[in-house]
């Protein structure tokens, strides 16, 4: 069974840091390129950034409202995806998903439950 | 910042067929691909490379695209297709990835 686990999430104080977890099983992650997407009460999905495979370069990319404070990396050894957040402001305040890309996965597609960060004072 | 553009609301009656757009500058030469998201849930791919369906999707979800505009249609739209529909795609450097700002779909 393919799973996506997030953790890391909580409350955070504006300008704080806060480490997203994202644990894969079920298929092949070394493989997989992944993003994170997030998604603001009642607001709709915004990419974060994405990683590729370590095999294709493991290039990462991030939307322009958090890059330079966010950074994504993997540990294929883990099986696991990260999303490293400082200098957190309240527009990040949204529940935060891990999925696999679907432009490098033909048609399979996996998200996590997803992960709340809050930030607010 | 590169943008796809979409309906915020479309309406329909059951059984009826309901067409979501979605325009970005990018999309002649970028594939797009359509989430389903229900209340509460996490995103589900109903299209992928503008017109594929994925395995256990029904077939009256369907894509196309043309120049600067991709649309999904549900054909025959059923209650259980109440849902908000996002758009995702590709900037033209192929790096950066997109939502649409989504269509939120009432089948009543």
């Amino acid at each position: 069974e393919v799973q996506l686990v997030e953790s890391g999430g909580g409350l955070v104080k504006p300008g704080g840091s806060l480490r997203l977890s994202c644990a894969a099983s079920g298929f092949t992650f070394t493989n997989a390129w992944m993003i994170w997407v997030r998604q603001a009460p009642g607001k709709g999905l915004e990419w974060v950034g994405r990683i590729e495979s370590k095999s294709d370069g493991g290039t990462t990319d991030y939307a322009a409202p958090v890059k330079g404070r966010f950074t994504i990396s993997r540990d294929d050894s883990k099986n696991t995806l990260y999303l490293q957040m400082n200098s957190l402001k309240s527009e990040d305040t949204a529940v935060y998903f891990c999925t696999t890309d679907p432009s490098t996965m033909g048609g399979v597609n996996y998200w996590g439950q997803g992960t709340l960060v809050t930030v607010s004072s | 910042s590169y943008e796809l553009t979409q309906p915020p609301s479309v309406s329909v009656s059951p059984g009826q067929t309901a067409r979501i757009t979605c325009s970005g500058d990018a999309l002649p030469k970028k594939y797009a691909y359509w989430y389903q998201q229900k209340s509460g849930q996490a995103p589900v791919l109903v299209i992928y490379e503008d017109s594929k369906r994925p395995s256990g999707i029904p077939e009256r979800f369907s894509g196309s695209s043309s120049g600067t505009m991709a649309t999904l249609t549900i054909t025959g739209a059923q209650v259980e297709d109440e849902a908000d529909y996002y758009c995702f795609s590709t900037d033209s450097s192929g790096n950066h990835r997109v939502f649409g700002g989504g269509t939120k779909l009432t089948v009543l």
